[in-house]
């Protein structure tokens, strides 16, 4: 079956724009997670949905990143008023039933801000 | 705060040899611990899963064992090989509803 797709794979914008990152999490996977990889770092934790509680919104680095996410389906990422230091690749997984279940990752979005 | 060591950060080797990539948590209390790889401009693909309660998980040339008391886990590859070049990483939830925290990964080359 389809597994998670994200769009789009690459993305590049100017300092100042908003961005919108879409993801669609592979069908019946209640749990959806946001991370953010920069260059030569490791994944870090952005945001989480499970089901209909309310999502885990510690890992957003400031208030110009915020999600959404549709029942238990796609997703969108949004930055508002990009900066340099948001280029990064961003990843979305999702699982059965969160960290129980093998995550399953999308290709991510690669993102740079110019 | 729940802290995820991966060592070495890049590991060569010939193709055939067996290795080691080890991996070490701060927080003993985790949920389980998962092991995945990262091929180049890809995302993060699920090699094993080891409940909490579990000392090790096999799949196919790929053992991962698990000793939560001393906060650590091995992830064993037999007889390997050019394509299991990549890096890899392991990852622990605290809880069945927190977020994966992971290390920063082992680059491996394995060379022909």
């Amino acid at each position: 079956g389809a597994g998670v797709s994200q769009s789009p794979s690459n993305k590049v914008t100017e300092k100042g724009k908003d961005v919108e990152l879409r993801c669609d999490p592979i069908s019946g996977h209640t749990a959806l997670y946001w991370y953010r990889q920069r260059l030569g770092q490791g994944l870090e934790f952005l945001i989480y949905f499970q089901g209909n509680s309310a999502p885990d919104k510690s890992g957003l680095p400031s208030d110009r990143f915020s999600a959404e996410r549709t029942g238990e389906s796609v997703s969108t990422l949004t930055i508002q008023r990009t900066q340099q230091e948001d280029s990064a690749v961003y990843l979305c997984a999702s699982s059965l039933e969160g960290s129980d279940s093998p995550l399953h990752f999308g290709n991510g979005t690669r993102l740079t801000v110019t | 705060k729940q802290e995820v060591t991966q060592i070495p950060a890049a590991l060569s080797v010939p193709e055939g040899e067996n290795l080691v990539l080890n991996c070490s948590f701060t927080d003993s209390a985790i949920y389980n611990l998962q092991w995945f790889r990262q091929d180049p401009g890809k995302g993060l693909t699920s090699l094993l899963l080891i409940q909490s309660s579990q000392r090790e998980q096999t799949s196919g040339r790929l053992n991962a064992s698990l000793d939560k008391s001393s906060g650590r886990s091995t992830l064993y590859i037999a007889a390997s090989q050019p394509g299991d070049s990549a890096t890899y990483l392991c990852a622990v939830p605290n809880s069945g509803n927190t977020p994966l925290v992971f290390g920063k990964g082992t680059r491996l080359s394995v060379i022909a």
